[in-house]
């Protein structure tokens, strides 16, 4: 039973499109967060949602809108990718902001 | 601001070799720290944590004490197996709804 989930697991995409990716998580938390993690393997806090609500959002270009449908999902969508929006992207969870965060397998999205 | 300073890899050891990789760290207050670990192709999962000074955290054969008067966090393991090759990294995170901060990764590859 996979407890946090993505789609797509790879994403490769031209320069100046707009991309979804989806996150769901089966384990009953209620805060969610993504991650970036880049070429170095440095990773990055973008975004968290605490029961539907943005909480944190870390300098984050306009261009990523993060959208929580239901405390089960936190979707990420990209408008007029760039190049240097390549990364793996990770989603995860937790309950409350002081337990521990749960990741999902991440989503490597390529930009040509 | 916080930050998290962990050694450069990769660091390469023979298997039953013993292992540190060093983990300090600058904070405003009084953080939680981490340890997490990323097996090639996976998302990151928790390896052990310490919330207060003082505090080792322990799991699978790893330790790690919250060191205030040194501002560390070292990772230890006294026998790696080709199985620890992964990458770990450094997290701390205060009273900032989840939000981790974390180190670079060191990336550890353990040979037969």
């Amino acid at each position: 039973d996979t407890a946090v989930s993505q789609t797509p697991k790879y994403l490769v995409t031209q320069m100046g499109n707009d991309k979804s990716i989806k996150c769901e998580q089966n384990l009953g938390h209620d805060t969610m967060y993504w991650y970036k993690q880049d070429s170095k393997k440095f990773l990055k806090i973008m975004f968290s949602y605490n029961n539907k609500e943005l909480i944190i959002n870390e300098t984050v270009p306009n261009r990523f809108s993060p959208k929580s449908p239901d405390k089960a999902h936190l979707n990420l969508h990209i408008n007029s990718l760039e190049l240097g929006d390549s990364a793996v992207y990770f989603c995860a969870s937790s309950q409350g902001w002081e337990n521990e965060q749960f990741f999902g397998p991440g989503t490597r999205l390529t930009v040509l | 601001g916080n930050s998290v300073t962990q050694m450069e890899g990769p660091v390469t050891l023979s298997e039953e070799a013993f292992l540190t990789i060093n983990c300090t760290y600058t904070a405003t207050g009084y953080p939680s720290l981490f340890w997490y670990v990323q097996y090639p192709g996976e998302g990151l999962q928790l390896l052990l944590k310490a919330t207060k000074a003082d505090d080792k955290g322990s799991n699978k054969g790893f330790e790690a004490t919250y060191r205030k008067e040194t501002t560390s966090f070292h990772l230890e393991k006294g026998s790696v197996q080709v199985s620890d090759s992964a990458v770990y990294f450094c997290a701390l995170s205060e009273d900032s709804w989840g939000k981790l901060q974390f180190g670079a990764g060191t990336q550890v590859v353990v040979t037969p």
